[in-house]
């Protein structure tokens, strides 16, 4: 079974920092991997999907990096802004019978303060 | 751009009762997944559908069933409600089942007291 691990569990970081999200999947034989977003109570806002034969993917001031083999992916945000503090949740989708479905991480809880 | 809409936005029940909750997916996508968070947990996947047939089921349990119609809107039917039913549950959907981006609604706040 796919098990998905995010470190660190909560970050708190001062206005215009750069950060690293990190996550890590037990299973390498994936078929994409993609990171959301989630706000207190909120639905899910996907920020980025890296397909299994990517290398990185950028948007804006996000920038995500997977690395297959090794089983992990890094979410890089740039120039950090209180407007960014949120949880960040990584998910990956399986090849095989468990298509489709997504496997979460328990997210990185951001906060940026002014 | 049109979203996933879920319905309704929060619910209140009895233990025992039945609850419904429903998904309409964004226009044209095909696949709906359905998906259950607890409080402080990660989302955990139910059972999804494509083109109106169920293609994968997870951690779903037998008092929990769902469907989707011929306009692609979801239903997950859920009885004999226990207080730890009590979750954010989440439809998403996407255009092609399994490797395009899944799309996720404001999701449904179910309280059972």
């Amino acid at each position: 079974k796919q098990e998905v691990t995010q470190i660190p569990a909560a970050l708190s970081v001062p206005e215009g920092e750069n950060l690293v999200l990190n996550c890590s999947f037990t299973d390498s034989a994936i078929y994409n991997l993609q990171w959301f977003r989630q706000d207190p109570g909120k639905g899910l806002t996907s920020l980025l999907l890296i397909q299994s034969s990517q290398r990185e993917q950028t948007s804006g001031r996000l920038n995500a990096s997977l690395d297959k083999s090794s089983g992990r992916s890094t979410l890089y945000i740039a120039a950090s802004q209180p407007g960014d503090s949120a949880t960040y949740l990584c998910a990956v989708q399986n090849g095989g019978s468990t298509l489709g479905r997504l496997y979460f991480g328990r997210g990185t809880q951001l906060t940026v303060w002014p | 751009a049109a979203g996933v809409i879920q319905s309704p936005r929060h619910l209140i029940k009895e233990k025992r009762e039945t609850a419904t909750l429903k998904c309409y997916p964004i226009p044209r996508h095909d696949t709906v997944y359905w998906y259950q968070q607890g409080p402080g947990q990660d989302p955990q996947f139910l059972i999804s559908f494509y083109e109106k047939m169920q293609s994968d089921k997870g951690s779903i349990p037998d008092r929990f069933s769902a469907q989707q119609f011929s306009d692609y809107h979801s239903e997950l039917n859920m009885s004999s409600l226990e207080l730890g039913d009590s979750a954010l549950y989440f439809c998403a959907s996407s255009i092609i089942a399994a490797t395009d981006t899944q799309y996720f609604g404001p999701g449904t706040r179910l309280t059972v007291l």
